[in-house]
This record gives structure tokens, sequence and C-alpha cells, in this order.
């Protein structure tokens, strides 16, 4: 197994430019997450997935768009980056109900705003 | 609301010497209890969860922490530190009767062990 599988690891963008990252998991998990991490910040939730065709914004969704067409895929879209969007980003997958089962984190995407 | 505090930014520890990197908590309910570490350039990995039962929990790599409810606290512990375990790490929450939202991270907490 793969595990969660994030791309791309690194990428420089402009103001204005919009991306997707992408996170596939190959662990039949139902639940997938995106946080971000910025310095002394912890980590804070993005969006999250609780199965196919599901999403819910977490505690910072603002600028960032999700989708979930299968099970094995979570793409993070940012529409117009801003330098506030600098950041490295995780995606993270259980099997099902949060909270009981350790979270499986991706290897991080580092994204710059420039 | 739920919330994770770590107060220590960062803990230095001497090699040999025990740790313990803090964490309390905040959340209506009982809670379950996480703690993570980072590497540089890597992804968090799971160390130990609490979700019932015994308060002192045993996790990978030596390390312990134990749930005290009456503190609302889960410190991290490990009797002798390793330059190796020089790292981020993180203490997360979650709501048992919140099932389906996602954990709740600490800032996190830079242990640096010294030689």
């Amino acid at each position: 197994n793969a595990g969660v599988t994030q791309t791309p690891k690194f990428r420089i963008l402009k103001i204005g430019q919009s991306m997707t990252l992408q996170c596939t998991q190959d662990m039949n998990h139902n639940y997938m997450y995106w946080y971000r991490q910025d310095p002394g910040m912890g980590l804070k939730l993005i969006y999250y997935s609780v199965g196919a065709g599901i999403t819910d914004k977490g505690e910072v969704p603002n600028g960032y768009n999700v989708s979930r067409s299968t099970t094995e895929d979570f793409p993070l879209r940012l529409e117009l980056a801003a330098p506030s969007q600098t950041s490295v980003y995780f995606c993270a997958s259980i099997p099902g109900l949060a909270g009981i089962r350790e979270l499986f984190f991706g290897e991080g995407s580092r994204l710059t705003v420039l | 609301a739920q919330s994770v505090a770590q107060p220590e930014d960062q803990v230095n520890v001497a090699e040999g010497n025990p740790l313990t990197v803090k964490c309390t908590y905040s959340v209506s309910g009982n809670p379950y209890l996480f703690w993570y570490v980072q590497y540089p350039n890597r992804g968090l990995q799971f160390l130990l969860k609490y979700i019932t039962g015994d308060n002192l929990v045993k996790g990978s790599y030596g390390f312990e922490a134990e749930f005290n409810k009456s503190q609302t606290s889960f410190h991290l512990k490990k009797p002798s530190a390793l330059v190796s375990d020089s790292a981020l790490y993180f203490c997360a929450v979650s709501a048992r009767d919140q099932a389906g939202t996602a954990l709740i991270f600490g800032k996190g907490t830079t242990l640096s062990v010294s030689s």
C-alpha cells in the first residue's frame, strides 16, 4: 500500500493563479481531510469528506474548494491564489468514525504564493 | 467549542533524561485524545491515543501519556530521551459525540534533545 499520496510536493504560484493539490489514498478509507499547517499555528482544517459525494467545510475553507467523486481521491482547488495561502498542506484519511481511529497523513504539499 | 493547548513552544532536554510535553484540552463530554510526531519535511505520524480505560497509555518509540480528567490534561512522557526524539509534537482532541468531524490540533511543541 502506498497510503496517502499527495502531489505536487512543492509549487510556486503567482497571485491570482489557480491550481489543484491532488490527494489519493489506496486504503479504501471513507473519511478524508485537508489541513494547512502554518508555523506556530498547528494544523487548521480546511475541508473534509465522510464519503464519495459528501464534503463539508472545516475551520478555514475560504479560498478553497474540494470535490469527492471517488473514495480514493480528494483534490483541493485554489481558484485565485493569494499570499495568505502560502502554507504546507496535508491530506489525511481514516477508515471511518473520526475521533476513534488515528489519521493517516500524506507527506505534504508546500505551496508558495508570490 | 473544542480546543487544545500546548503551553510550551519548545522543550529542551538532555539525552537520557526524562521528558514531558504538556497538553490540556477542552471538549464537551468525554474526549478522544491523540499525540502525533512530525519530523522535518514529513507528514504527521501517530504516536498514541486515549479512547477509554486505563489512564496511562503506551505508544510507539517508548512514549506514554497520562490522561487526567480532573485536570483535563494528556501529557506526553518518556523516561529516557534520545537525540532522535527531536521533532515537532502535536496533541489533538475529538469529542465522542462528534464522530465524523475532524481532530482539533494544538499548535505543536518542538522537542530538542541534546547529546
